[in-house]
């Protein structure tokens, strides 16, 4: 049922950087919502990685940021480190009765 | 620290009920709204359910509405999802989740917590 689109796999050596994108319509990102960005390390629960576009809690690395730009948002990892490995959603809120809160079809970040 | 510890998950069989919890502390628990996320094993994150900070606002996914009925108890720091007519469809992680904001089906509009997660399985 995710409505936000990323590609499925991105892969980049220590140190590199990547990207994830996640593509959305005007019923979520393009109405102007904003995009947030969650961690999910092998076994364990998401975690909040930005927030608001391209705010870091506290705590997250600054080699992590992110980007938003109509209906669409972007995920940098710059600097690419081992502990990085781990898959990647987005998540917006969108215009739906039923479906409020949207979330990206994720992302698996290998380290190589 | 926040901490939210889901219990309850279980193996049940196809149409049966059953309540996921979720105990909550170290933030002002009556202050945010709440939410579930699952996750089926292998797949991704898909939104369940919220409830505002004082149980006047809820909303379902289409998946489970009608199905299922989130609730909260302010005086006990706790979330409860109460899961009838279960389908092997509904086999996933259950994660219990605080917002930013204090209410549903509004910006801000995001998941600041999770906890560890429950695991659901319908199966006969």
């Amino acid at each position: 049922q995710s409505v936000l689109t990323q590609p499925p796999s991105v892969s980049g050596a220590p140190g590199q950087r990547v990207t994830i994108s996640c593509t959305g319509s005007s019923s979520n990102i393009g109405a102007g919502y904003d995009v947030h960005w969650y961690q999910q390390l092998p076994g364990t629960a998401p975690k909040l990685l930005i927030y608001g576009n391209n705010n870091r809690p506290l705590g997250v690395p600054d080699r992590f940021s992110g980007s938003k730009s109509g209906s669409s948002a972007s995920l940098a990892i710059s600097g690419l480190q081992v502990e990085d490995e781990a898959d990647y959603y987005c998540q917006s809120y969108a215009n739906s009765l039923t479906a409020p809160y949207v979330f990206g079809t994720g992302t698996k970040v290998t380290v190589l | 620290e926040v901490q939210l510890v889901e219990s309850g998950g279980d193996l049940v069989q196809p149409g049966r009920s059953l309540t996921l919890s979720c105990e909550a502390s170290g933030f002002m628990f009556d202050d945010y709204a709440m939410h579930w996320v699952r996750q089926a094993p292998g797949r991704g994150l898909e939104w369940v359910s919220g409830i505002s900070w004082d149980g006047s606002s809820v909303a379902y996914g289409d998946s489970v509405k009608g199905r299922f009925t989130i609730s909260r108890d302010n005086a006990k720091n706790s979330l409860h999802l109460q899961m009838n007519s279960l389908r092997p469809e509904d086999t996933a992680f259950y994660y219990c989740a605080k917002d930013s904001g204090d209410t549903v089906k509004a910006e801000p509009a995001l998941f600041e917590y999770w906890g560890q997660g429950s695991l659901v399985t319908v199966s006969s």
